[in-house]
């Protein structure tokens, strides 16, 4: 089984700063994929980037962008340039590559702030 | 595109009733689609996976009886609170995915609340 792990329940960071949230996981699997959503008040379910664990290069999404360290099993997302509209619930999930859609394990998420 | 919506937003419905919801693929066909619960200030817990035409898989603890899930077509699944009580309140969200992809999409969620 597979577990996702968000030690930091609440962040906050002013506008234009730069943040890091962090996430781990566990797993036995060598193909899997990674991701950050975003849950705003309105709480639709945002896909904010995406990490396939084969590929080496971290993924990056304008202001967005991942640190991936597959040995460690550590996958932290970077918001640079933080917005007010960056407020939100932000969940790591992972799900096994079995080429068609399977189910998200999500961590237990870290709220963020921003403030002016 | 890949957009999925859900029907009711919200319900209200009263101690020992049913309640349906809704969760549509709008513009694609869903081989699969996942039913997620949703406590205030908490994760998403899968409740449970339909593909079109078969039965639902349920996880653990998840009581197959009191939530019915029906995915009778590839734009249509349904969740059914049957004999719902206080501690079914929740916000349930549905995500869907195609065949050939690991891409799921998430509707915008249904509030229940119990009384």
């Amino acid at each position: 089984a597979q577990t996702v792990t968000q030690s930091q329940p609440e962040m906050s960071v002013q506008e234009a700063e730069t943040v890091t949230l962090s996430c781990t996981y566990d797993t036995s699997e060598s193909n899997y994929y990674l991701f950050w959503y975003k849950q705003p008040p309105s709480r639709q379910m945002i896909l904010v980037i995406r990490q396939e664990a084969y590929k080496q290069q971290n993924a990056t999404e304008n202001r967005f962008s991942v640190n991936f360290q597959k040995a460690a099993k550590s996958f932290s997302l970077k918001i640079s340039d933080s917005q007010l509209g960056d407020t939100a619930m932000y969940f790591c999930a992972f799900i096994r590559n079995t080429g068609t859609a399977s189910k998200l394990t999500f961590g237990t998420g870290t709220r963020l702030q921003v403030t002016l | 595109g890949a957009v999925v919506s859900q029907h009711p937003s919200w319900v209200i419905c009263k101690s020992g009733t049913s309640v349906k919801i809704e969760c549509r693929s709008l513009d694609f066909q869903a081989t699969t689609m996942f039913w997620y619960r949703q406590f205030p200030k908490q994760s998403l817990m899968l409740m449970a996976t339909s593909n079109e035409g078969s039965k639902a898989t349920y996880e653990q603890g998840v009581e197959k009886d009191k939530f019915l899930i029906n995915h009778a077509s590839l734009t249509l699944s349904t969740l059914t609170v049957t004999s719902a009580h206080p501690e079914d309140s929740s916000f349930y969200i549905c995500s869907a995915g195609t065949g050939g992809t690991y891409e799921q999409y998430f509707g915008p969620g249904t509030r229940l609340t119990v009384t």
